[in-house]
């Protein structure tokens, strides 16, 4: 069976420090991958999404950065933390072809201070 | 406008009621998700549709491509319910979800 992973599960950092978040996919090859983040209050907004290594689409420019170093991990960066970088990180994957349906992560709340 | 949007935004029910979220949308879509998010933040997937209906326990959720609107139903509701419930779609020639905005939902014994 599939499963993900994410790490940290929560995280407190202070304004300009550096961030990279991991998650990690067993059980399957090739997946799409996904970063989402949930601000305090708000929905969900797609961040980045991943259709194979090294290939990284980025739907809201900021902060953020992600890399697909393997097939099965994707990493969320940054050099320097804001305030407004604070909420819940999701990550998701999907088999690529004709199923839309997502699988996420346990998520990563992340608290800059 | 947001392109999916949910109602009611909260809802709070007695144990044992029948519970209508509703969902709409504007874009062409290749599937709808129901997804279930607890207070802790963790999400799970309840259903991915794209035509009829789906069944999973007390959970129903149906769509209707034509209005583009689709519900998720929960029969006999339990405090253990309770959580927000997010319908999402993917957009026709899109790999993305669009998310709305999510329903609260509380369930009191």
């Amino acid at each position: 069976s599939q499963t993900i992973h994410q790490w940290p599960a929560t995280l407190v950092q202070p304004v300009g420090s550096p961030l990279s978040l991991e998650c990690t996919v067993e059980g399957t090859s090739n997946p799409n991958l996904y970063w989402y983040r949930q601000a305090a209050g708000r929905g969900l907004q797609l961040l980045f999404y991943s259709v194979g290594i090294g290939q990284i689409s980025s739907e809201v420019p900021q902060n953020l950065s992600a890399s697909r170093p393997q097939d099965r991990q994707f990493i969320l960066s940054s050099k320097k933390l804001l305030l407004s970088d604070s909420g819940f990180y999701l990550c998701a994957w999907r088999y690529t072809g004709i199923s839309y349906e997502q699988y996420f992560g346990p998520g990563t709340r992340l608290t800059v201070t | 406008k947001n392109e999916v949007e949910q109602s009611p935004q909260n809802l709070t029910a007695q144990e044992g009621e029948f519970i209508t979220i509703n969902c709409s949308y504007s874009v062409g879509i290749s599937a709808l998700h129901w997804l279930q998010q607890h207070p802790g933040g963790g999400i799970v997937s309840l259903f991915m549709l794209s035509s009829g209906k789906k069944k999973h326990g007390r959970l129903i959720a149906t769509i209707n491509i034509q209005e583009k609107h689709s519900s998720l139903h929960i029969t006999a509701s339990h405090p253990r319910d309770s959580a927000v419930y997010i319908c999402a779609a993917s957009k026709t020639s899109y790999d993305k979800v669009i998310f709305g905005p999510g329903t609260s939902l509380s369930v009191i014994p």
